[in-house]
Parts: structure tokens; sequence; C-alpha cells
């Protein structure tokens, strides 16, 4: 079945330091993929999407490209800050929309001052 | 707007015993939410898909006569996890789209431990 594969956390950063979350997927089909982010005691928050290959989604900073031909979504941002601290999730919807979500299993990112 | 409540954010309950989740969508009726659950280090894995007025579609693996799913309206749908047992242990969060909709809403989740 579809499964998504992320780097293994904790990471720990300084501020304005570079970021960069791995993700694999495999999916059957042409899967939506997705990045969530969960704030301490918080629900999870999209971050930012792609729905098709070659797309690169974007948000506060962050962005992910789809990349088809290495079946990844990695999350990247230039200059990290301490309100980024959280745990980031990749995830993929083989519909349209994001429904029925596959998860990785989460990332923590802690950011120092 | 889109605003997912889930209530508790933390229970703990003795084993035997069964325990209610509830998830709310605030400000819009969610025809569909969906159950996940997390074990330590692991993924977020899809229990259950919830549709208003109808019986819930659980995933393999998934007793459902363990964790009853009720979606009796379009702004709540709740979870019992009957006769707990400590490996029920979990984090359990929900999530709420609307009809037609292309976005999940996320509940804050629900740390269960089962003593």
């Amino acid at each position: 079945g579809d499964s998504v594969t992320q780097m293994e956390g904790p990471v720990t950063l300084s501020e304005e330091a570079f970021l960069t979350i791995n993700c694999t997927y495999t999916a059957t089909g042409y899967p939506s993929l997705f990045w969530y982010v969960q704030y301490p005691g918080e629900g999870l928050q999209l971050l930012l999407k792609a729905t098709k290959a070659d797309d690169k989604g974007s948000n506060k900073g962050f962005e992910a490209t789809y990349r088809k031909e290495t079946t990844s979504f990695h999350l990247e941002k230039g200059s990290v800050q301490v309100s980024d601290s959280a745990v980031y999730f990749c995830a993929l919807s083989d519909l349209q929309g994001a429904q029925k979500l596959v998860f990785g299993q989460g990332t923590r990112l802690t950011i120092n001052p | 707007g889109a605003v997912v409540s889930q209530h508790p954010s933390w229970v703990i309950c003795k084993s035997g015993t069964s325990v209610k989740i509830e998830c709310r969508s605030l400000d819009f009726q969610a025809t569909t939410m969906f159950w996940y659950r997390q074990f330590p280090k692991q993924s977020l894995m899809l229990m259950a898909t919830s549709n208003e007025g109808s019986k819930a579609t659980y995933e393999q693996g998934v007793e459902k006569d363990k964790f009853l799913i009720n979606h009796a309206s379009l702004t709540l749908s709740t979870l019992t996890v009957t006769s707990a047992h400590p490996e029920d242990s979990s984090f359990y969060i929900c999530s709420a789209v609307r009809y037609r909709g292309t976005e999940a809403f996320f509940g804050q989740g629900t740390r269960l431990t089962v003593v």
C-alpha cells in the first residue's frame, strides 16, 4: 500500500539556520502531497501542498517541490525562527482532496535562539 | 474559520472502562470525519472514516466493536474506546472535511492513557 517515510527527529537547529526535512513516498497512483505542522497543544494545520509533479508548495517561508522522479517532497526553509518549533508531518492522499491521508511518523523540530 | 475542537485533550482511565472522545466542527458542517491513532514514534494511522448518518468504515485491523464511532450530526463525531486496555493507550486525533471539500481540518488530539 501507500506509505510515507520522513527523516527521524528530533531536529535541533539554531535560529536563522537552513532547514531540510526529508520526505519520500511510495504510491501506486499519482498522489497529492502535503506537509502538516502541529504546534504544541494544537491540532495539525496544513502548511503546504502540491497536487502534481513539479508543483512547488510554499507558505510562511517553507517550500517543498513534488519530485516524481525521486518520489520525494522535502521540506525546506532558508532561515528558521524559534516560532517554527513544532512537529512536522509529511502526508499523501491518493484522492484529489486531503481526505484519507497517509502520514509519515513526524519530525520534531526545535529551534534555539 | 474551519475550527475543529476535540475533547478531552487528555484522559486517564482504568483498564476495563470505556472512554468517549468528541470531535466537533465549530464553524462548518462536516459530512466526513476521520479518526487517526498514533503510537509513540510511529505514524498517524487512519482508523476509520465516519460519514454523517451512516455507519463508519473501519480500516483493516481496527476492531469496530472496540472502537465505536458515531457521527450523528454534521458537526459532531464521537469515538468510544470500549473496555479499554493498556495497549489502547495512544494519541487519537480526528479530522473533518466539508462536503466536496479538499482540505482536512484537524482537532488537537486526545492523549489516552489506560492504567
